[in-house]
């Protein structure tokens, strides 16, 4: 069976300072991978897949099926990015069911 | 740690007949859980925040008749599609909120209910 990990629960930064934020996965086919985030009081949104290969508002995730990861990062954290950030996967073989991590909630600080 | 719990995982039915899904949060009590679905190669749509004991918010779009949403209790949020017809073969997921840890607490997710209407 899949699963999703992010290790940490809390990430404190502050602005300016560079973000990543952890994602790790077990899965025995090809993975689709995505994070998702969301900001205070409103709903869970896409924030980008790795297929795409795209930057969105400054972050990037790169696939590395070596380590199994796909860490989010930032070079520069504004204040606004503050919110949960749940990382999960497409499971080709489960018929593209989306499995979450358990989240991680950014806080930058000023 | 708090546990979503959705059941079926996999749900096959004829077109016309009407599929219930339940989510249910073990440890925890839940007034409001939300329900997503996702078409293939999107990403995930709220459909409906469900609330205990009074009526479930839609989101615009999305029939109130047609996806159905009780929660009856603290621990169980149900989705019942009805009359379903192909184009609501989709991947549906709920979640909810661990009232114990705040507002800002991570949501919780199920496992999802891959739905196909033959």
């Amino acid at each position: 069976a899949q699963r999703v990990t992010q290790p940490e629960k809390l990430l404190s930064v502050f602005k300016g300072a560079p973000v990543e934020l952890k994602c790790n996965y077990s899965y025995s086919g090809s993975p689709e991978l995505f994070w998702y985030v969301q900001y205070s009081r409103q709903r869970l949104q896409l924030l980008l897949r790795h297929i795409s290969r795209e930057s969105i508002k400054g972050f990037t995730a790169d696939l590395n099926k070596g380590e199994t990861s796909f860490h989010l990062k930032k070079p520069f954290a504004q204040e606004e990015d503050s919110a949960m950030y749940y990382c999960a996967l497409a499971a080709h073989n489960a018929g593209n069911m989306l499995t979450f991590g358990g989240g991680t909630r950014l806080m930058v600080k000023p | 740690g708090a546990v979503v719990s959705q059941h079926p995982s996999w749900v096959i039915c004829k077109s016309g007949t009407s599929v219930k899904i339940e989510c249910r949060s073990l440890d925890f009590q839940a007034t409001t859980m939300f329900w997503y679905r996702q078409f293939p190669k999107q990403s995930l749509m709220l459909m409906a925040t469900s609330n205990e004991g009074s009526k479930a918010t839609y989101e615009q779009g999305v029939e109130k008749d047609k996806f159905l949403i009780n929660h009856a209790s603290l621990t169980l949020s149900t989705l019942t599609v009805t009359s379903a017809h192909p184009e609501d073969s989709s991947f549906y997921i709920c979640s909810a909120r661990d009232p114990r840890v705040g507002d800002n607490s991570p949501l919780h997710f199920g496992n999802g209910t891959r739905l196909t209407v033959t």
